[in-house]
């Protein structure tokens, strides 16, 4: 597609299930961003790829957060044993450097998690 | 590390009334600068970049090097401009990431 797709748009869960989240890239981008949305509040970062590696993985909350970036393109954002305090919108965003500079992040439109 | 601090969680202001979000950034490099708006129910999406040195919906932002800030600026506000607004870094090192500030919900009132 031509934008950042996120699957699902909105997923609940029960208390302590696993769920993953997913995020199709701008075709080229070579960055993608995972952030997170809660009720009222900014953006908190919480994982940036370059390629396939995480560069910067430490606005990760616990180890119950994990994600995973292959081929270059779709990432997985998972949470272990989710727990009521993970509810909030999952953001990703892609974005690209030319060696003009920074293209624009564009972000998905976001999965909202509520975890009952 | 680079750093972008939004100091204002909430920006009241009446239509009609100046606006200014205020950005500062902290970077030894040369620094790209953004601002981002998120609308309500819609995407976060860009709305300038220093590089351009344009004029967006009546909004503008000069990177002051000196002062390392980065403020947005509208002399008039207008109803449709209440949103949440996000100052972002783009570096050249560090795996080229873009650094997001915590954001200014700005409300404009009647």
């Amino acid at each position: 597609g031509a934008g950042v797709s996120q699957s699902p748009s909105n997923k609940v869960t029960e208390k302590g299930k696993d769920v993953e989240l997913r995020c199709d890239p701008i075709s080229g981008h070579t960055a993608l961003y995972w952030y997170r949305q809660s009720l009222g509040q900014g953006l908190e970062f919480l994982i940036y790829f370059q390629g396939n590696s995480a560069p910067d993985k430490s606005g990760l909350p616990s180890d119950r957060f994990s994600a995973e970036r292959t081929g270059g393109s779709v990432s997985t954002l998972t949470i272990q044993r989710t727990q009521q305090e993970d509810s909030a919108v999952y953001l990703c965003a892609s974005s690209f450097r030319s060696r003009h500079g920074h293209t624009e992040a564009f972000f998905g439109q976001g999965t909202r998690l509520t975890v009952v | 590390a680079q750093r972008v601090t939004q100091p204002e969680k909430l920006l009241s202001v009446f239509k009609g009334a100046p606006v200014e979000l205020k950005c500062n950034y902290s970077y030894s490099g040369s620094p790209e600068l953004f601002w981002y708006v998120q609308y309500s129910r819609q995407r976060l999406q860009l709305l300038l970049r220093h590089i351009s040195r344009e004029s967006i919906k009546g909004f503008t932002a000069d990177l002051n090097k000196g002062e390392t800030s980065f403020h947005l600026k509208k002399p008039f506000a207008q109803e449709e401009d209440s949103a949440m607004y996000y100052c972002a870094l783009g570096v050249t090192g560090g795996g080229n990431k873009l650094t997001f500030g915590t954001g200014t919900q700005l409300k404009v009132e009647l």
